[in-house]
């Protein structure tokens, strides 16, 4: 079920430094979407971007999206050890009914103090 | 709102026997279930999609026989993992859909952790 490749696949960092996060798919999407995991629990839900939308922010968060590469990337700004997780993208098809999500791999994003 | 919770949060069993597994959308009711698993720090594979009254739809490789699918109400599925192996063993997770309007909304329960011995 996964159609999503994240680049890097594991990514290590300062505080106060910019994580960037890439994600590449394959099929015409409806929207995008990036979770967050911390070790060993649920998904959280971080933001969507719908295929229309190009750039979105929420807080420390800016989502892009390129649907002629078919790429999108997550940018968190002045990193936190708290940021410190798992984090993952993904996809609903176009057409989809049930708005099933395609995971990628995940980038493990650490943020050192 | 829209709060999906899973009971148990770890269950450690012996080989042979059954668990089940429940996820409970709190406070909305779920067109749709998911159900996931997700091998340590690999992403997560869907493993059906159930809605409520009807028999689940098991992705390719899912022994359905295996991994017996309840949707019983709009805000309760469970899943049994029948005569459990230690292969297994791993992290269960399920989501719970809605309709928000132009397209649909999942919300992820916390995981449940299976240890099979």
């Amino acid at each position: 079920s996964q159609q999503g490749e994240e680049d890097p696949q594991a990514l290590s960092i300062q505080e106060g430094e910019n994580a960037t996060m890439n994600c590449s798919y394959k099929t015409s999407i409806n929207n995008l979407q990036w979770y967050r995991q911390n070790s060993g629990r649920g998904l959280v839900h971080l933001i969507l971007i719908r295929s229309n939308e190009r750039e979105k922010h929420s807080g420390r968060l800016r989502v892009t999206l390129d649907t002629s590469k078919k790429s999108s990337s997550l940018l968190i700004t002045a990193s936190r050890a708290a940021d410190t997780a798992s984090y993952f993208c993904a996809t609903v098809d176009r057409g989809s009914t049930l708005g099933r999500l395609y995971f990628g791999r995940g980038t493990q994003l650490t943020v050192w103090p | 709102g829209a709060v999906v919770s899973q009971h148990p949060s770890w269950v450690i069993c012996k080989s042979g026997t059954s668990v089940k597994i429940e996820c409970r959308s709190l406070d909305f009711q779920a067109t749709t279930m998911f159900w996931y698993r997700q091998f340590p720090k690999q992403s997560l594979m869907l493993m059906a999609t159930s809605n409520e009254g009807s028999k689940a739809t098991y992705e390719q490789g899912v022994e359905k026989d295996k991994f017996l699918i309840n949707h019983a109400s709009l805000t309760l599925s469970t899943l049994t993992v029948t005569s459990a192996h230690p292969e297994d063993s791993s992290f269960y997770i399920c989501s719970a859909s809605r309709l928000a309007g132009a397209y649909n909304e999942q919300f992820f329960g916390p995981g449940t952790r299976l240890t099979v011995l």
